[in-house]
């Protein structure tokens, strides 16, 4: 079946530090990947999102860029904040293998220090 | 315009109880997921609807789990006789065709 597996951390870094969370997927089909963002107290919120080979994602500074030939789709960002701080999700979504659900990595616990 | 809404947000039973848990989808969209959060296994699907229709139920982790959809719009997933390990966070999403999920705040589920 489809599976993502993602660094667990946790990941610390001081302010404005380079970051990268690596990603990558294994899928039957051919999937859309994402990266969500749970920051402490809250819910799950859609970071970016890719839909077909070599899209780059980005939002709020970060990218990611849909790499079909190395099935990854790793995290970065140039220069952190202490803001950053929270869990990163990569998941995928491959309505070809079946069920219409997201397949999520166990997530990065990243925390950025002033 | 209003998010996913779960509710409760907490809920604390016994072994060997019934538990409803409830969300209220963004009006308009017509798919709906379950998914749980726990330490152990991380994030899992569980089922899906669209409208009230849950063509694959082979996520639900056992035959004490079930779930329904009213009027496209409500879903309840209701786990009987519970156990210590059903203990995890709850979530639900919803969303429009070809858009991204949303995602609600979940029901903490404690087993005691």
């Amino acid at each position: 079946g489809d599976s993502v597996t993602q660094m667990e951390g946790p990941v610390t870094l001081s302010e404005e530090a380079f970051l990268t969370i690596n990603c990558t997927y294994t899928a039957t089909g051919y999937p859309s990947l994402f990266w969500y963002v749970q920051y402490p107290g809250e819910g799950l919120q859609l970071l970016l999102k890719a839909t077909k080979a070599d899209d780059k994602g980005s939002n709020k500074g970060f990218e990611a860029t849909y790499r079909k030939e190395t099935t990854s789709f790793h995290l970065e960002k140039g220069s952190v904040q202490v803001s950053d701080s929270a869990v990163y999700f990569c998941a995928l979504s491959d309505p070809g293998g079946g069920a219409d659900g997201l397949t999520f990595g166990k997530g990065t616990h990243l925390i950025i220090q002033p | 315009g209003a998010g996913v809404s779960q509710s409760p947000s907490n809920k604390v039973t016994e072994k060997g109880k019934d538990v409803e848990l409830r969300c209220d989808p963004i009006s308009g969209h017509t798919a709906l997921y379950w998914y749980r959060q726990s330490l152990g296994q991380g994030l899992e699907f569980l089922i899906y609807f669209q409208g009230n229709s849950a063509p694959d139920k082979s996520g639900l982790p056992s035959d004490r789990f079930s779930a329904e959809r009213t009027g496209g719009s409500v879903s309840t997933l209701t786990i009987q006789r519970t156990q210590q390990e059903d203990s995890a966070v709850y979530l639900c999403a919803s969303r429009q065709v070809r858009s991204e999920q949303y995602f609600g705040p979940g029901t903490r589920l404690t087993v005691t």
